[in-house]
């Protein structure tokens, strides 16, 4: 089944405790993204990649970190979270990055910094 | 830098209601335009999109969207809601070089 999955889907930890999320998709999609969506602020997009080795921030990167090793995985970094950034994140991909392709996107991550 | 601008949050509504939400862009590029949904407890998923030709888009369970462009919108129809399509509906502008940029959201109340 082509999906893009997260992991993990909960989290919880505290302030300063670097973390993790991992995104990975099974469609042999070129371009990754990463987007947060906080209550009356819709999705906001933290960084994108339109394909291996090659990354960009979008409008709220401060704070996150991202790698594009290999063409299916697009992992999130926050070396040191801080409660502003507890909000729901989803990894989105599609086919070429192109403006007009559909972007699919995974499940989320809510994750709560104390 | 593109934005997009989605009138109403939160809309309520009966069965067999007429719905349009409203969207509108800031963009000075080639612009493609999109609607997403989120049913409850599920992934955002495409409901259609414009890039070019007919600006009447149809896209998944009846729902249509029209690009216009001197008003710089691309507002979203339904001629007759259910109550499956309560959800939260985004509008989104994507550039072609990987940014794109989601509007506030909609949350869509249908009641039986």
């Amino acid at each position: 089944e082509a999906q893009v999955t997260q992991n993990p889907r909960y989290l919880i930890t505290v302030t300063g405790k670097k973390l993790t999320v991992t995104c990975s998709q099974n469609m042999n999609h070129e371009y990754m993204s990463w987007y947060r969506q906080d209550p009356g602020l819709g999705l906001r997009q933290i960084y994108y990649s339109m394909n291996v080795e090659v990354t960009d921030k979008g409008d709220v990167p401060e704070g996150y970190k991202v790698s594009r090793k290999e063409k299916r995985n697009f992992p999130l970094i926050l070396e040191s979270p801080s409660p502003n950034q507890t909000s729901l994140y989803f990894c989105a991909s599609s086919q070429t990055g192109w403006g007009s392709d559909t972007q699919y996107f995974g499940p989320g991550t809510r994750l709560t910094v104390l | 830098a593109q934005s997009v601008s989605q009138h109403n949050h939160h809309v309520i509504l009966s069965e067999a209601a007429s719905l349009e939400l409203g969207c509108n862009y800031s963009y000075g590029g080639t612009v493609n335009l999109f609607w997403y949904v989120q049913y409850p407890g599920q992934h955002l998923q495409l409901l259609l999109k414009y890039f070019s030709g007919d600006p009447l888009v149809k896209g998944i369970k009846g729902f249509e969207a029209e690009f216009i462009k001197s008003k710089f919108s691309f507002n979203l129809r339904k001629p007759s809601v259910q109550w499956s399509d309560t959800a939260e509906y985004f509008c989104a502008v994507n550039t072609n070089a990987g940014k794109s940029t989601f509007g506030d959201g909609t949350t869509l109340t249908v009641k039986p």
